[in-house]
């Protein structure tokens, strides 16, 4: 079974702070995804990464980076967390998909970490 | 940006009715992936279809695609208590999938 696990379920964090948000994934997936889920909102894309080193924003990168330095994990950082980040945090991968071009199928998603600035 | 869009926001069904749910969206796709999320979970894959696909099924669901009208939908048959949850669209182009903001089904025993 593909697994992907994120680092915490649930973190409570204070304005200022710098958060990592860690995700392992164990099926040796090129691409990973960080999305944040809101109410309202649905899911929305951070940043990616189809490569080791490499990153690609997404819709809302502002206030976020990320880091994967290694094929399985994928980092994601607040530098200094707001309350407008209280979010649920979803990690994902996949294969390069096999539509052509640049393609993903089918993404693996981690639980999520519900994440908390107050 | 938002590219998919479910339609209705929620559905609320007897145990072994249908429901079926749609996705609108606006660009030229690769393909779009349908998910299932229960409630404070990650979101779960349930079935792709290409954009020269226009049918396809997988056990209980049903998916179609016009590409004309840029639209899906998701039919769930015989449906049971443990199919509540909120389904999500995805529309996938360029390396990046798009979600819409879901459709919340309740199915009542």
């Amino acid at each position: 079974d593909v697994k992907v696990t994120q680092s915490s379920r649930y973190l409570v964090k204070r304005t200022g702070e710098k958060v990592f948000l860690e995700c392992v994934q164990d099926m040796d997936h090129e691409n990973m995804f960080w999305y944040r889920q809101d109410p309202g909102l649905g899911l929305r894309l951070i940043y990616f990464s189809y490569d080791v080193k490499m990153k690609e924003k997404g819709d809302i990168p502002e206030g976020y980076s990320v880091s994967r330095e290694k094929k399985e994990r994928f980092s994601l950082i607040l530098e200094s967390a707001s309350t407008n980040q209280t979010s649920m945090y979803l990690c994902a991968s996949s294969y390069p998909g096999t539509s052509g071009g640049r393609g993903i199928d089918e993404q693996y998603f981690g639980p999520g970490t519900r994440l908390t600035v107050t | 940006s938002q590219q998919g869009e479910e339609d209705p926001q929620a559905l609320s069904i007897q145990e072994g009715e249908n429901a079926t749910m749609n996705c609108s969206y606006k660009t030229s796709i690769n393909n779009l992936q349908w998910y299932r999320q229960n409630s404070g979970r990650g979101l779960v894959h349930l079935i792709l279809i290409r954009s020269n696909e226009r049918e396809k099924h997988s056990g209980r669901l049903r998916v179609t695609l016009d590409t004309s009208k840029k639209s899906s939908s998701l039919l769930i048959t015989a449906s049971r208590a443990a199919d509540t949850a909120s389904y999500f669209c995805a529309t996938q182009r360029n390396y990046q999938l798009t979600f819409g903001k879901g459709t919340k089904l309740s199915v009542i025993p």
